[in-house]
C-alpha cells in the first residue's frame, strides 16, 4: 500500500523549460512534505518543503505547490538546466514536527536536454 | 559540517559472511535513519533510533539484520549470514529534531527533515 506516489518514472525537458514533477499521497494525516534529489552514486539531498498549512513555498528556480483537497503536490523548476537531471523523491511526514519516519515515494528521473 | 558519513562507500561479500554498515551522523542530530534502496522495492526505512535508542524496526526484513547506536555519534547496521538478496545500497539518515536557527517550529523546514549519507554499495556474491 504506496501511501505516496509518484506515477510518472521519468521525464525529459528541454533546457530553459519548465520542468513540473508530481506527486499524489493517501494518508491525510500528512503535515509536512518534502523533495529530494539524488545523483547516481550519491545520496539523496534535500530539496524543499513545505507544511500542509502553506499551498506555496519557493526558493529559487524551485517552487512547490501544495493542493490538500486533492492531496497532491508537485515541484515546479524553471528554467531547467542540465545539472538538474537526477531522480527527485516526494517524502511525506505526518509527525507535527516531532521525531519520525519519511514515507517516500519512488522517484522520477528527470533529464534536461541541452 | 561534514554532513552524514558511511563507510565503507562499496563492499563486496560472499555469501554467508558477515557485513557490517557505519555511519556517523551530522554533529547534534537526535534521530538516525537506515533505508536500503533497491530497483524492485525503491527506498526503505529498514530501522530508526530517536535519542540512542531503537524506535521502529518493523523494515528490518529478518533476524539476520541487526542495528545499534552505542552512542549519538555512531551506528551499525550489521547483516549476519549475508545473502545475494541483500544487495542494494543502503543509506543513512539523520534529522536534528529542532528547526534551523532563526526559523520558528513551523517555517519551512522542520525538525524532521533528513539529511542524507552518501551510502554503502553492497554486493553479495
Amino acid at each position: 500500500d504506496q501511501q505516496v506516489k509518484q506515477n510518472s518514472p521519468s521525464l525529459s525537458v528541454q533546457e530553459g523549460r519548465i520542468s513540473i514533477l508530481n506527486c499524489d499521497y493517501t494518508n491525510s494525516m500528512f503535515d509536512y512534505f518534502l523533495w529530494y534529489k539524488k545523483y547516481p552514486a550519491e545520496g539523496p539531498t534535500f530539496l524543499i518543503s513545505i507544511s500542509s498549512i502553506k499551498d506555496k513555498n519557493e526558493d529559487g528556480r524551485f517552487t512547490v505547490f501544495l493542493n490538500k483537497s486533492a492531496k497532491h503536490l508537485s515541484l515546479h523548476i524553471v528554467p531547467s538546466q542540465p545539472g538538474d537531471s537526477a531522480v527527485y523523491f516526494c517524502a511525506a511526514s505526518e509527525y507535527g514536527g516531532s521525531q519520525g519516519n519519511l514515507i517516500f515515494g519512488k522517484g522520477t528521473k528527470l533529464s534536461v536536454k541541452p | 559540517d561534514a554532513g552524514v558519513i558511511q563507510s565503507p562507500r562499496h563492499e563486496v561479500t560472499e555469501m554467508g559472511q558477515e557485513v557490517t554498515l557505519r555511519c556517523k551522523p551530522i554533529s547534534g542530530h537526535n534521530s538516525l535513519f537506515w533505508y536500503r534502496q533497491t530497483m524492485m522495492r525503491g527506498l526503505e526505512l529498514l530501522i530508526y533510533f530517536n535519542n540512542n535508542v531503537p524506535i521502529d524496526d518493523s523494515g528490518m526484513p529478518e533476524d539476520r539484520f541487526s542495528a545499534k547506536m552505542p552512542n549519538a555519534s555512531f551506528s551499525t547496521l550489521k547483516i549476519q549470514p549475508s545473502e545475494p538478496r541483500d544487495s542494494a545500497v543502503y543509506f543513512c539518515a539523520s534529522s536534528p529534531g529542532r528547526p534551523p536557527p532563526g526559523q520558528g517550529a513551523q517555517g519551512p523546514i522542520r525538525a524532521d527533515t533528513q539529511y542524507f549519507g552518501p551510502g554503502t554499495r553492497l554486493t553479495v556474491l
